[in-house]
């Protein structure tokens, strides 16, 4: 089935760690998406891709690095220079043939948890 | 790109239509109304989007108001399952993605 998939569900880290956050779509999307959500809040965007080799900051980038080497993958490390990373993480895709580009298609997302 | 504003929490009765608000008062010509709904821990799911005429399909209703100012998303015969939070988003024609907002959105409880 086509979709996209991010992994692990749910992931703990130290204080001071890096951590990369993998997603993957089969969905042939060209534009892909991170987000963060924190509790009883919106979404907020993180980056996004329009094409492979090619990324721009969200509102909220600092502390957060991608890269989109594949049109398939957008992983999303997350450095220690993100003061506050605990959150849960979501990917999203959109751009297909047949869809508008602001029909995004989310994946299960991770609860990252840092102590 | 225009705001939006929707009640933070709404209740439904299990088998009733849910009738869910959002006012875009400042909408502009080329902007469209998209709803996405996001079950608790999981990813936002697309439901629907409309310019100015109505719309339906296999999810939900969206009703545009003639003036454009507001919508209504309607789950017509509401589930336990449609419990989530409901995002109204409006968004223009060449919006830069960073401009897409998911508010806080409104928070439905489907009750037995």
């Amino acid at each position: 089935d086509g979709g996209i998939t991010q992994s692990p569900k749910y992931l703990f880290r130290k204080e001071g760690q890096n951590v990369t956050l993998s997603c993957e779509q089969n969905l042939n999307h060209d534009a892909m998406y991170w987000y963060r959500q924190d509790p009883g809040q919106g979404l907020r965007l993180i980056y996004y891709s329009q094409i492979v080799n090619d990324f721009q900051k969200g509102d909220i980038a600092e502390g957060y690095s991608v890269s989109r080497e594949k049109k398939e993958s957008f992983p999303l490390t997350v450095t220690s220079a993100q003061k506050n990373p605990t959150a849960f993480y979501l990917c999203a895709s959109s751009g297909g043939a047949a869809t508008s580009i602001y029909e995004q298609y989310f994946g299960p997302g991770t609860r990252l948890t840092v102590t | 790109d225009a705001k939006t504003t929707q009640p933070p929490s709404m209740d439904c009765a299990e088998g009733r239509a849910a009738n869910l608000p959002c006012n875009h008062s400042t909408i502009s010509g080329n902007e469209y109304v998209y709803w996405y709904r996001q079950i608790h821990s999981q990813g936002p799911q697309y439901i629907i989007h409309g310019l100015k005429n109505n719309e339906t399909n296999e999810m939900a209703s969206l009703i545009i108001t003639e003036d454009r100012k507001s919508s209504t998303l309607i789950l017509p015969h509401a589930t336990l399952r449609d419990t989530a939070v409901y995002y109204c988003i409006v968004i223009g024609r060449g919006t830069s993605y960073d401009k897409v907002i998911f508010g806080p959105g409104t928070s439905l409880s489907v009750i037995p």
